[in-house]
């Protein structure tokens, strides 16, 4: 079974607006952790924004949020103004009790002028 | 400079050839990983150190070979490439929780 899912294999979003990138993932434990990635064209893999299973507010980073619901078992980013320069692939990755980062298959985001 | 190097970042190789993949980081990180990146996938853990002589198989290992006899560094080695180690090659090393990334290596295997 899948333990992260991104739903969105791709979206378009005009510059400016805000953008949700949608995240479900898959646990029964109780500490875990939630990450976004950024990998642009030129292959990097960046880090943009963790949030911890016991964090009580949502985290944020700059633009970057993430709106995490518990209960749903949702860790969306929300991207605020979105840039040009947003233009990547976006991963949603989750850890549970050891150190492995589980990964979802990512979301392809452009930017529109 | 201080991060997380890859070397080569480009590479070529022939089946049945033996390859090292270089990772050095200069944060002194305790636990260090390899992961492979194929398109359709998100990326798949090979092997991850959580110090120096303590290295562990991730959920993809066979085929793969590495070593940790120094804290800063942590080699992948294909014993015997093949097609199918075909894909871009990330090392990354975690501190206060987050895993932060080399720039990849990509392989070619033909």
């Amino acid at each position: 079974a899948q333990k992260i899912t991104q739903t969105q294999p791709g979206m378009f979003v005009q510059e400016k607006e805000a953008v949700t990138l949608d995240c479900t993932y898959d646990t029964s434990d109780p500490s875990y952790g939630l990450f976004w990635y950024k990998q642009p064209s030129s292959g990097e893999m960046i880090f943009l924004i963790y949030q911890g299973s016991y964090d009580q507010q949502n985290a944020t980073e700059g633009r970057y949020s993430l709106n995490f619901q518990k209960a749903r078992k949702s860790a969306n980013l929300v991207i605020s103004a979105s840039q040009l320069g947003d233009s990547a692939m976006y991963f949603c990755a989750m850890r549970e009790d050891n150190y492995q980062l589980i990964w979802g298959a990512g979301t392809k985001l452009i930017i529109k002028p | 400079d201080a991060g997380i190097t890859q070397s080569p970042r480009y590479k070529i190789t022939e089946t049945g050839r033996q390859v090292t993949l270089m990772c050095h980081q200069t944060w002194s990180h305790s636990y260090m990983f390899w992961y492979r990146q194929d398109l359709g996938h998100g990326l798949r853990l090979i092997y991850y150190s959580a110090a120096a002589d303590i290295t562990d198989k991730g959920e993809v290992p066979d085929g793969y070979v590495v070593s940790r006899s120094k804290t800063e560094n942590f080699p992948l080695t294909l014993e015997s490439a093949t097609r199918s180690q075909t894909s871009v090659y990330f090392c990354a090393s975690e501190g206060e929780e987050t895993q932060y990334f080399g720039p990849g290596t990509r392989l070619l295997v033909l």
